[in-house]
């Protein structure tokens, strides 16, 4: 079974540009968590979408926002880029609803970098 | 104020010894997370549970909910168990939190 896949791997914007990141779960699974990971901060949960809905938000502002497609994949976009954007942005799919509430498997990540 | 906290920071260990990481929080929590990151960033999930352990070949993981405190055991290290570990929780409000990382190398 493939796992997760997330495309581009990597990704140069520049400031007030916007992005769109995409997420392939597995096969079957319907939910996709997405992750931001800098090291200043770390690792902070974005928001989860199972059977596209958005089920869970973190603490994010608006400019970061989501979609899933019936297909169960998963998109995330980030307008009016800012420097501090610049993370790995990572995304998971689990089988059921819940997402951080479930055992999930993660993808290789995005890597952005906001010049 | 954190809500997690890891130790230690960072880790060295000979091949063949036994490894302690330790993960404690201060809030009610729902579910713990143990996930393991090597370089270049994949992340996989080692373990989730909320009582109990839990045991996954050399792996396993232990949680005591009165005492809000978790902790990663790997018996016999071998330099491929050279990765970050890091517990990440979620709350009883659903907010999900994870810790700073431990940072692990085993030598040959």
């Amino acid at each position: 079974k493939a796992g997760v896949t997330q495309t581009p791997r990597y990704l140069i914007k520049t400031r007030g540009q916007q992005v769109t990141l995409s997420c392939s779960p597995i096969s079957g699974h319907r939910s996709v968590s997405w992750y931001q990971q800098t090291p200043g901060q770390g690792l902070q949960f974005l928001f989860e979408y199972f059977s596209e809905t958005q089920r869970n938000k973190g603490n994010f502002p608006g400019r970061f926002s989501g979609r899933q497609f019936s297909n169960s994949r998963s998109e995330m976009n980030v307008s009016t880029l800012e420097l501090g954007d610049s993370a790995l942005y990572l995304c998971a799919s689990s089988l059921g609803a819940g997402g951080p509430w479930n055992e999930q498997f993660f993808g290789p990540g995005t890597r952005l970098t906001v010049l | 104020k954190n809500e997690v906290e890891q130790s230690p920071q960072n880790l060295t260990a000979q091949e063949g010894e036994f490894i302690t990481i330790n993960c404690s929080y201060s809030v009610g929590i729902s579910a713990l997370h143990w996930l393991q990151q090597h370089p270049g960033g994949g992340i996989v999930s080692l373990f989730m549970l909320s009582s109990g352990k839990k045991k996954h070949g050399r792996l396993i993981a232990t949680i005591n909910i009165q005492e809000k405190h978790s902790s990663l055991h790997i018996t016999a290290s071998h330099p491929r168990d050279s990765a970050v570990y890091i517990c990440a929780f979620l709350n009883t409000g659903n907010q999900f939190y994870f810790g700073t990382g431990t940072s692990l190398t085993v030598i040959p």
